[in-house]
């Protein structure tokens, strides 16, 4: 069975730094492609960073420069580091799972987000 | 950046009755699109990819259809169980983006 937990997550000031991990059971992280999804209080889902099977990595302009996604093979983990954060990152953050052919290529439409962790809150705040 | 438009934002419907919602894409993207269910304090749930590909163990009462820039999800006959906000996702191109949701209540 496919799972995701997610920690890390607290009350952090503006400007300071978090650390967000997702253990993972039941895949590989390394093999998947694998996501990071923020969602804001009472507000719909933004996501945040992915990471393919490869080592490539993307993600969106409002967190270019201050977050970096990794995963750590041995301990089947993918990390969310997130430096200089701001009051707009308070969110709910969930990992989660693509899956599908050749996502990396963005050649095939069966590219979905099948699996979810629970969600680590992070929120940012004086 | 593909932006993703969902309409309604909200909706009220009765049990037993049909809903759809409708997401449209920026661009042309084919069938590139997915839809989520979410209830509160609850992670998001896939029923839909590729358009009109039912996850499995989704009740056959959601559809999804579209293709191009105008996507729709229909319920068939409202559960109680379907109340809930739903989300349509590209897998197009990065960034992934997803619509601002659809929360559907109960009338």
């Amino acid at each position: 069975e496919v799972q995701l937990v997610e920690s890390g997550g607290g009350l952090v000031q503006p400007g300071g730094s978090l650390r967000l991990s997702c253990a993972a059971s039941g895949f590989t992280v390394s093999s998947d492609y694998m996501s990071w999804v923020r969602q804001a209080p009472g507000k719909g889902l933004e996501w945040v960073s992915l990471i393919y099977s490869g080592g490539s990595t993307y993600y969106a302009d409002s967190v270019k420069g201050r977050f970096t996604i990794s995963r750590d093979n041995s301990k089947n983990t993918l990390y969310l580091q997130m430096n200089n954060l701001r009051p707009e990152d308070t969110a709910l953050y969930y990992c989660a799972r693509e899956y599908g052919s050749s996502c990396d290529s963005r050649t095939s439409p069966l590219c979905h987000f099948d699996s979810w962790g629970q969600g680590t809150l992070v929120t940012v705040s004086s | 950046d593909i932006q993703m438009t969902q309409s309604p934002s909200s909706l009220s419907a009765s049990v037993g009755g049909v809903v759809t919602i409708t997401c449209r894409a920026s661009e042309s993207m084919r069938n590139y699109l997915n839809w989520y269910q979410q209830k509160p304090g609850k992670a998001p749930k896939l029923l839909i990819y590729a358009a009109s590909t039912l996850q499995s163990g989704v009740p056959s009462r959601f559809s999804g259809s579209g293709s191009g820039t105008d996507f729709t999800l229909t319920i068939s006959s409202l559960q109680p169980e379907d109340f809930a906000t739903y989300y349509c996702q590209q897998s197009y191109r990065t960034p992934l983006t997803f619509g601002g949701g659809t929360k559907v209540e109960i009338k």
